[in-house]
């Protein structure tokens, strides 16, 4: 089965940026997604489309995906951004997730 | 606003049966492909199953094949998942989310939470 991996924690300063990355085999050639999840809440949808926004999301968030790897970019990294990161895709008719960034903003 | 409202989650023992309901308003439900993700208490989330807009397509993990059953009522706005033959591992938060047409989950329920244990 498909399978997409992440790293299980980044760390980074207020005021960087913020690179998390999203790995599977071919995934350039699909459409990659991310969502947030902030502790208690349900996820929130990102990006889309490797590197759309949707309405509401922060200029901050931006995405790409080439190759086998997609990447969230969080540029000017604040203390609200602090959260899980899950990017999805799909494969044969099914949905697959990555098994989620913890983001430390610290 | 899209609003996704999910029920009927508890306590169940192993082997037991659930049903899970997800009340949907603000947008054309019968317009859009829908679906329930899971999330084991600590753990990243998990696809379980998607349904078609005219519920004529239904996919499922593999990890439920065989166990639960998507279905969906247009006229009332409203989507199910019939859950058997439960498991610990299905011990999980199960959210209800619209699925748009670029294959990504626009919307969230609150989620509703799933205990299986004796």
């Amino acid at each position: 089965s498909y399978e997409l991996t992440q790293p299980p924690s980044v760390s980074v300063s207020p005021g960087q940026t913020a690179s998390i990355t999203c790995s599977g085999d071919k995934l350039g050639d699909k459409f990659a997604c991310w969502y947030q999840q902030k502790a208690g809440q349900s996820p929130v949808l990102i990006i889309h489309q490797d590197s759309k926004r949707p309405s509401g999301i922060p200029e901050r968030f931006s995405g790409s995906n080439s190759g086998n790897t997609a990447t969230l970019t969080i540029s000017g990294t604040q203390a609200m951004d602090e959260a899980d990161y899950y990017c999805q895709a799909w494969d044969s008719s099914t949905v697959v997730f990555g098994g989620g960034t913890k983001l430390t903003v610290l | 606003q899209v609003q996704l409202v999910e029920s009927g989650g508890g306590l169940v023992k192993p082997g037991g049966s659930l049903r899970l309901s997800c009340a949907a308003s603000g947008f054309t439900f019968s317009d859009y492909y829908m679906s329930w993700i899971r999330q084991a208490p600590g753990k990243g989330l998990e696809w379980v199953s998607y349904i078609s807009s005219s519920g004529s397509t239904i996919y499922y993990a593999d990890s439920v094949k065989g166990r639960f059953t998507l279905s969906r009522d247009n006229a009332k706005n409203s989507l199910y998942l019939q859950m058997n033959s439960l498991r610990a591992e299905d011990t999980a938060v199960y959210y209800c989310a619209r699925r748009t047409g670029a294959g990504n989950f626009d919307s969230w329920g609150q989620g509703t939470l799933v205990t299986v244990s004796s």
